[in-house]
């Protein structure tokens, strides 16, 4: 069966200060991989997403950049926090497009940037 | 470019109650549409998905039917129940480009005895 790991759980970050997040899926081989960010209660903004190894598309611009260093690996990053980045972030994977776009999500990382 | 729209925000029922949450959305492109439920404090799971016109899904109690001729994707449940309670959101995908699921805002349901 397939596991989709989050990493941390919870941040509390400084503004200015660096982050990295991380997932990892396990069980599936070349999964395509997104990045959600969700307001509390609110919709999810797709950030990234990645088809394959070192190739990944931005959607939005929120001075965030991601990386896929191996095949079952998706890290979300940024040098600098700002105050509008607080909020959960969700990583996802998929089969690919068509019949299997269904997303299985990850539990999250619920993010606060003070 | 694409979209989503979910009409109602918040949606409070009693247990037994039918309810209906609204989804119509915009493509020029072979749509494929999903409802995802997030209960309180969880990942969000998918709940039904659909591409085929006029066809109803069902799981869980809830139903749909993809309407291309209205765009619409409409969730519905003839009696709700209290663990029904959570965030609803309708999501469209462009068939074959794997790459964008667009949401929509979301529809709150809170379900009380």
């Amino acid at each position: 069966a397939q596991t989709i790991h989050q990493w941390p759980v919870a941040e509390i970050k400084a503004v200015g200060s660096p982050l990295s997040l991380g997932c990892t899926i396990k069980g599936k081989s070349s999964p395509n991989l997104y990045w959600y960010w969700q307001a509390t209660g609110g919709t999810l903004q797709q950030l990234f997403y990645s088809i394959t190894v070192g190739q990944v598309e931005s959607v939005v611009q929120l001075n965030l950049s991601a990386s896929r260093p191996k095949d079952d690996q998706f890290i979300l990053s940024t040098e600098k926090l700002l105050l509008s980045h607080s909020g959960f972030y969700l990583c996802a994977w998929s089969l690919g497009p068509g019949d299997n776009e269904r997303l299985f999500f990850g539990h999250g990382t619920k993010l606060s940037v003070l | 470019g694409d979209s989503v729209t979910q009409t109602e925000g918040l949606v409070t029922l009693t247990k037994g109650l039918p309810v209906m949450l609204n989804c119509t959305y915009q493509t020029t492109y072979s749509p494929f549409l999903f409802w995802y439920v997030q209960h309180l404090n969880e990942a969000p799971k998918l709940l039904l998905k659909s591409s085929t016109d006029n066809k109803r899904t069902e799981h869980q109690g809830f139903y749909a039917t993809l309407h291309k001729s209205s765009s619409s994707f409409h969730l519905q449940k003839s009696s709700v129940q209290l663990s029904d309670s959570a965030l609803y959101f309708c999501a469209l995908s462009e068939q074959g480009t794997g790459s964008k699921l667009s949401f929509g805002k979301g529809a709150k349901l809170t379900v009380s005895p």
